[in-house]
């Protein structure tokens, strides 16, 4: 089992403040992924980092790899309600599978 | 958009008695995987399926857990004989290449299993 550690575990803000959420990891992977899950449903994917260094933006959030492969971080701009949710991220190796982070937690104040 | 979908939503069993969870992954995907979350806890993984046999399974996926594909378009998950501490969400995810690469998964709504 590959050890994902997430910080914080859990996050609470009011609407319009900014947030990073952080995966760190002893190992390297060939590819990072993170999802949001909503309580009662499965994680959704929200973005692949498969290059060191490489950063992917969506919208307001804005995801990195880290170079050397082993961490990722999710940051999120002028945070808003409905990206209330557990936030996931996952890392995997070709011919291994995803083994999911601890999760954080993020509620955002009205 | 293809989903995935998980049925029941909900299963109540006594301990003892087999479960079967039922899962129709989306139609063009070859990889598929269980996964659970215990309350409050990880999503963590328990085995993956390929070209119809186990390609991976976790130290979790024991002797009391089986999977089948039984048609082309059901992917089951079997468990033989439930303990208190199988209760949890079973997840079922589809992807259309392999795991641990750039393809992403997409996973069904769960079944939540509770054991008495």
């Amino acid at each position: 089992t590959q050890l994902l550690e997430q910080s914080p575990q859990f996050l609470s803000i009011q609407e319009g403040e900014n947030l990073t959420v952080y995966c760190n990891s002893s190992s390297v992977f060939s590819s990072l992924q993170w999802y949001r899950q909503e309580p009662g449903e499965g994680p959704v994917l929200l973005v692949t980092v498969v290059t060191g260094g490489e950063v992917k933006k969506l919208k307001r959030l804005t995801f990195q790899f880290g170079d050397a492969r082993k961490d990722s971080s999710l940051h999120i701009t002028a945070a808003q309600p409905g990206d209330t949710g557990l936030y996931l991220c996952a890392g995997g190796r070709p011919g291994n599978q995803f083994y999911f982070g601890t999760g954080t937690s993020l509620t955002v104040i009205p | 958009e293809p989903e995935v979908t998980q049925t029941p939503s909900h299963q109540v069993t006594q301990m003892g008695q087999e479960v079967i969870l039922r899962c129709v992954p989306i139609s063009n995907h070859l990889y598929f995987y269980w996964y659970r979350q215990i309350l409050g806890q990880k999503v963590e993984f328990l085995v993956s399926f390929y070209n119809n046999e186990i390609s991976e399974k976790s130290e979790i996926f024991d002797d009391q857990f089986s999977v089948e594909r039984p048609d082309g378009s059901n992917f089951t998950l079997k468990i033989r004989s439930t303990k208190l501490e199988d209760s949890a969400m079973y997840f079922c995810a589809s992807s259309e290449g392999p795991g641990g690469s750039n393809y992403g998964y997409t996973f069904g709504s769960g079944t939540r299993l509770t054991v008495v």
